[in-house]
């Protein structure tokens, strides 16, 4: 089946710092999702982009499809966005979400 | 729009007790799924459904975990007898595909924390 691979697998950062969490894929795919399941367990969507670019805030998102790896930026880090953050693709030739390992992310006051 | 509604938020259970999950989803999505993420692990597909018909359980452990959708609304899942590797958190998801399978967005609950003893 499909490989999804995340990097770094663990962050720390301080408060106001930036960071770029990657996540390469095996095979082409039809969904790409980013997540951040915070510390209660909950999985919150960021993106879904299974190519382009897209921004939501702080947050900012970039696939390259033709080269399977998709980026996630974090800009101005706060305590809040410590958690665990999740890559998740649906290959084209399956049909079930696979997800990454995860980059465990901190951020220190 | 309200989330996807899942319940209970925890449980915890002797090893061969049975337990059951509830999970309703978005309103209008038409394709639901059930994963397992034990800790430390990204989610894992355990069942799809497409309205009320299976359109995928390959990684359903079938002797003792089952699960239903009856109207193509509300799911439930069951484990019996539970062992202890079934501690885990089990995720309800849901999109709004159609014709297209899994291919739209998936939006989740917020999981119920199963503790077998």
């Amino acid at each position: 089946g499909i490989q999804v691979e995340q990097s770094p697998p663990d962050l720390i950062l301080q408060e106001g710092a930036n960071s770029t969490l990657r996540c390469n894929f095996s095979d082409s795919v039809n969904n790409l999702q980013w997540f951040h399941q915070n510390p209660w367990g909950q999985l919150i969507n960021l993106f879904y982009i299974p190519s382009g670019t897209k921004q939501n805030g702080r947050l900012s998102a970039t696939t390259v499809a033709t080269e399977r790896y998709s980026l996630l930026y974090i800009s101005s880090s706060q305590t809040t966005d410590s958690g665990v953050y999740f890559c998740a693709v649906v290959p084209a030739a399956g049909n079930k979400l696979t997800f990454g390992g995860g980059t465990r992310v901190l951020v220190k006051p | 729009e309200a989330g996807v509604a899942q319940s209970p938020r925890y449980k915890i259970i002797e090893k061969r007790q049975s337990v059951a999950f509830w999970c309703n989803p978005i309103s209008g999505h038409a394709t639901l799924y059930w994963y397992q993420q034990i800790l430390g692990q990204g989610p894992k597909l355990l069942i799809q459904f497409q309205n009320n018909g299976v359109v995928d359980d390959s990684q359903l452990p079938k002797d003792r975990f089952s699960a239903e959708r009856l109207k193509g609304v509300d799911s439930t899942l069951k484990i019996q007898p539970a062992k202890l590797e079934d501690s885990a958190v089990y995720l309800c998801a849901s999109s709004s595909s159609r014709d297209r399978g899994p291919s739209y967005e998936q939006y989740f609950g917020p999981g119920t924390r199963l503790t077998v003893t």
